[in-house]
Protein backbone atom coordinates (compact mmCIF):
# COMPACT_ATOMS: atom_id res chain seq x y z
CA UNK A 1 0.00 0.00 0.00
CA UNK A 2 1.40 3.37 -0.89
CA UNK A 3 -0.70 5.29 2.10
CA UNK A 4 -1.35 8.53 1.54
CA UNK A 5 0.74 10.38 -1.43
CA UNK A 6 0.64 13.71 -2.48
CA UNK A 7 1.57 15.10 -6.00
CA UNK A 8 3.51 17.79 -6.57
CA UNK A 9 6.41 17.80 -4.13
CA UNK A 10 7.60 21.17 -4.67
CA UNK A 11 6.06 24.37 -6.93
CA UNK A 12 7.12 27.60 -7.45
CA UNK A 13 4.04 30.06 -8.31
CA UNK A 14 3.66 33.52 -8.96
CA UNK A 15 1.61 36.03 -7.21
CA UNK A 16 -1.78 35.66 -9.44
CA UNK A 17 -1.52 32.17 -10.51
CA UNK A 18 -3.64 29.15 -9.37
CA UNK A 19 -2.26 25.62 -9.08
CA UNK A 20 -4.35 22.01 -7.93
CA UNK A 21 -2.86 20.45 -4.69
CA UNK A 22 -3.49 16.40 -5.03
CA UNK A 23 -4.05 14.25 -2.44
CA UNK A 24 -4.86 10.04 -2.93
CA UNK A 25 -5.26 7.69 -0.17
CA UNK A 26 -5.39 3.76 -0.80
CA UNK A 27 -6.53 3.02 2.54
CA UNK A 28 -10.20 3.31 2.14
CA UNK A 29 -10.04 6.42 4.96
CA UNK A 30 -13.57 8.32 5.14
CA UNK A 31 -12.26 11.51 6.02
CA UNK A 32 -9.00 13.74 4.67
CA UNK A 33 -7.63 17.16 5.73
CA UNK A 34 -5.70 19.67 4.48
CA UNK A 35 -3.54 21.10 6.93
CA UNK A 36 -0.65 24.08 6.02
CA UNK A 37 2.60 23.93 8.02
CA UNK A 38 4.54 27.73 8.94
CA UNK A 39 7.35 27.43 10.96
CA UNK A 40 6.65 28.41 14.86
CA UNK A 41 2.73 27.49 14.34
CA UNK A 42 2.61 23.93 13.82
CA UNK A 43 -0.26 22.72 11.52
CA UNK A 44 -3.54 24.46 11.06
CA UNK A 45 -6.20 22.55 9.60
CA UNK A 46 -7.56 24.40 5.74
CA UNK A 47 -10.57 22.35 4.84
CA UNK A 48 -11.62 18.60 5.53
CA UNK A 49 -13.69 16.25 4.71
CA UNK A 50 -15.98 13.24 5.92
CA UNK A 51 -16.79 11.29 2.89
CA UNK A 52 -17.24 11.56 -0.87
CA UNK A 53 -18.98 14.80 -1.95
CA UNK A 54 -18.32 16.18 1.19
CA UNK A 55 -15.97 18.93 2.69
CA UNK A 56 -16.25 21.35 5.56
CA UNK A 57 -13.68 24.66 6.71
CA UNK A 58 -11.20 24.09 8.72
CA UNK A 59 -9.10 26.82 10.84
CA UNK A 60 -7.84 28.95 8.05
CA UNK A 61 -9.86 28.37 5.02
CA UNK A 62 -9.63 31.36 3.34
CA UNK A 63 -7.87 31.57 -0.11
CA UNK A 64 -8.81 27.72 -0.57
CA UNK A 65 -10.63 25.45 -2.22
CA UNK A 66 -11.24 22.35 -2.17
CA UNK A 67 -12.88 19.23 -4.11
CA UNK A 68 -13.60 14.91 -3.21
CA UNK A 69 -15.34 13.86 -6.05
CA UNK A 70 -14.10 10.54 -5.16
CA UNK A 71 -13.58 8.82 -1.91
CA UNK A 72 -9.46 8.09 -2.43
CA UNK A 73 -8.58 11.60 -3.76
CA UNK A 74 -8.56 15.05 -1.86
CA UNK A 75 -8.08 18.28 -4.34
CA UNK A 76 -7.06 21.46 -2.81
CA UNK A 77 -6.94 24.13 -5.13
CA UNK A 78 -5.52 27.70 -4.52
CA UNK A 79 -7.31 30.19 -7.38
CA UNK A 80 -5.10 33.07 -6.80
CA UNK A 81 -1.70 32.72 -4.77
CA UNK A 82 -0.38 34.78 -2.80
CA UNK A 83 3.11 34.69 -1.17
CA UNK A 84 0.70 34.45 2.34
CA UNK A 85 0.59 30.95 0.76
CA UNK A 86 4.06 30.37 1.20
CA UNK A 87 3.83 27.44 3.48
CA UNK A 88 4.53 23.20 3.71
CA UNK A 89 1.34 21.58 2.84
CA UNK A 90 -0.23 18.40 4.19
CA UNK A 91 -2.45 16.22 3.24
CA UNK A 92 -3.92 12.98 5.75
CA UNK A 93 -6.72 10.53 6.15
CA UNK A 94 -8.62 8.75 8.66
CA UNK A 95 -11.13 6.09 9.52
CA UNK A 96 -13.56 8.04 12.38
CA UNK A 97 -12.16 8.47 15.54
CA UNK A 98 -8.84 6.99 14.88
CA UNK A 99 -5.38 8.27 14.00
CA UNK A 100 -4.60 10.62 10.98
CA UNK A 101 -1.97 9.02 8.37
CA UNK A 102 0.02 12.01 7.23
CA UNK A 103 1.66 12.62 3.14
CA UNK A 104 4.93 13.35 2.57
CA UNK A 105 3.56 17.10 2.34
CA UNK A 106 4.08 19.47 -0.75
CA UNK A 107 6.55 22.64 -0.66
CA UNK A 108 4.91 25.74 -1.94
CA UNK A 109 7.02 29.24 -2.38
CA UNK A 110 4.48 32.00 -4.02
CA UNK A 111 6.80 34.79 -4.95
CA UNK B 1 -10.76 27.17 20.56
CA UNK B 2 -8.37 25.03 21.86
CA UNK B 3 -4.75 25.56 22.04
CA UNK B 4 -1.90 23.70 22.66
CA UNK B 5 0.97 25.40 24.19
CA UNK B 6 4.44 22.94 23.94
CA UNK B 7 7.35 22.95 25.92
CA UNK B 8 9.93 23.45 25.35
CA UNK B 9 10.32 24.54 22.12
CA UNK B 10 13.71 23.01 21.40
CA UNK B 11 15.61 20.26 23.06
CA UNK B 12 18.91 19.39 22.72
CA UNK B 13 20.36 15.93 24.54
CA UNK B 14 22.88 13.72 24.43
CA UNK B 15 22.81 10.51 23.46
CA UNK B 16 21.85 8.17 26.27
CA UNK B 17 19.85 10.72 28.40
CA UNK B 18 16.40 11.00 29.20
CA UNK B 19 14.03 13.93 27.77
CA UNK B 20 10.42 15.05 28.37
CA UNK B 21 8.47 17.22 26.12
CA UNK B 22 5.32 18.82 27.61
CA UNK B 23 1.61 19.40 25.61
CA UNK B 24 -1.05 21.76 27.98
CA UNK B 25 -3.97 22.14 26.90
CA UNK B 26 -6.58 25.60 27.61
CA UNK B 27 -9.34 23.12 27.99
CA UNK B 28 -9.88 19.55 28.27
CA UNK B 29 -8.51 17.27 25.94
CA UNK B 30 -10.98 14.36 24.94
CA UNK B 31 -8.14 12.73 22.29
CA UNK B 32 -4.44 13.31 22.84
CA UNK B 33 -2.32 12.47 19.61
CA UNK B 34 1.69 12.51 19.59
CA UNK B 35 3.51 12.50 16.43
CA UNK B 36 7.07 12.55 15.29
CA UNK B 37 8.38 14.63 12.07
CA UNK B 38 11.96 14.14 10.21
CA UNK B 39 12.56 17.40 8.57
CA UNK B 40 11.56 17.53 5.08
CA UNK B 41 9.41 14.64 5.85
CA UNK B 42 5.48 14.11 6.85
CA UNK B 43 4.14 13.05 10.46
CA UNK B 44 4.66 9.74 11.75
CA UNK B 45 1.71 8.58 14.65
CA UNK B 46 3.63 7.78 17.62
CA UNK B 47 0.14 7.10 20.22
CA UNK B 48 -2.83 8.61 21.25
CA UNK B 49 -4.55 8.75 24.77
CA UNK B 50 -7.96 9.71 25.51
CA UNK B 51 -8.07 8.55 29.06
CA UNK B 52 -7.61 10.76 32.42
CA UNK B 53 -4.32 9.25 33.55
CA UNK B 54 -3.64 6.65 30.73
CA UNK B 55 0.05 5.55 29.58
CA UNK B 56 1.25 4.37 26.95
CA UNK B 57 4.36 3.06 26.19
CA UNK B 58 6.23 1.77 22.77
CA UNK B 59 9.88 0.39 22.40
CA UNK B 60 11.63 3.75 24.34
CA UNK B 61 9.05 6.38 24.69
CA UNK B 62 6.10 6.88 27.04
CA UNK B 63 3.17 9.23 27.04
CA UNK B 64 1.23 10.73 29.48
CA UNK B 65 -2.37 12.00 29.89
CA UNK B 66 -2.61 13.51 33.55
CA UNK B 67 -5.97 12.99 35.32
CA UNK B 68 -7.55 16.31 34.71
CA UNK B 69 -6.90 15.61 31.51
CA UNK B 70 -5.01 19.15 30.28
CA UNK B 71 -1.41 18.13 30.08
CA UNK B 72 0.39 15.43 28.63
CA UNK B 73 3.95 14.52 28.69
CA UNK B 74 6.19 12.55 26.19
CA UNK B 75 9.43 10.79 28.03
CA UNK B 76 11.85 9.12 25.64
CA UNK B 77 14.48 6.97 27.71
CA UNK B 78 18.14 6.47 26.82
CA UNK B 79 18.26 8.63 23.89
CA UNK B 80 19.08 8.04 20.33
CA UNK B 81 20.23 9.91 17.24
CA UNK B 82 17.14 7.85 15.64
CA UNK B 83 14.69 9.97 18.18
CA UNK B 84 15.82 13.44 16.68
CA UNK B 85 13.12 15.22 14.82
CA UNK B 86 9.76 17.53 15.56
CA UNK B 87 7.57 15.91 18.04
CA UNK B 88 3.91 17.39 17.75
CA UNK B 89 0.92 16.88 20.37
CA UNK B 90 -2.55 17.52 18.42
CA UNK B 91 -5.95 17.03 20.62
CA UNK B 92 -9.12 16.14 19.16
CA UNK B 93 -11.48 19.00 18.96
CA UNK B 94 -14.77 17.03 17.75
CA UNK B 95 -15.44 15.47 14.30
CA UNK B 96 -11.86 13.59 14.13
CA UNK B 97 -10.48 17.72 13.67
CA UNK B 98 -6.84 18.30 15.25
CA UNK B 99 -5.56 21.18 16.48
CA UNK B 100 -1.68 21.03 16.63
CA UNK B 101 1.00 22.55 19.09
CA UNK B 102 3.81 24.01 17.78
CA UNK B 103 5.64 21.58 17.70
CA UNK B 104 9.46 20.67 20.01
CA UNK B 105 12.51 20.10 18.36
CA UNK B 106 14.83 17.40 19.23
CA UNK B 107 18.66 17.33 18.65
CA UNK B 108 20.47 14.36 20.05
CA UNK B 109 23.88 14.30 20.32
CA UNK B 110 26.37 11.29 20.01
Amino acid sequence: NAGVTQTPKFRVLKTGQSMTLLCAQDMNHEYMYWYRQDPGMGLRLIHYSVGEGTTAKGEVPDGYNVSRLKKQNFLLGLESAAPSQTSVYFCASSYPHDEQYFGPGTRLTVT
Amino acid sequence: SQELEQSPQSLIVQEGKNLTINCTSSKTLYGLYWYKQKYGEGLIFLMMLQKGGEEKSHEKITAKLDEKKQQSSLHITASQPSHAGIYLCGADIGGNKLVFGAGTILRVKS
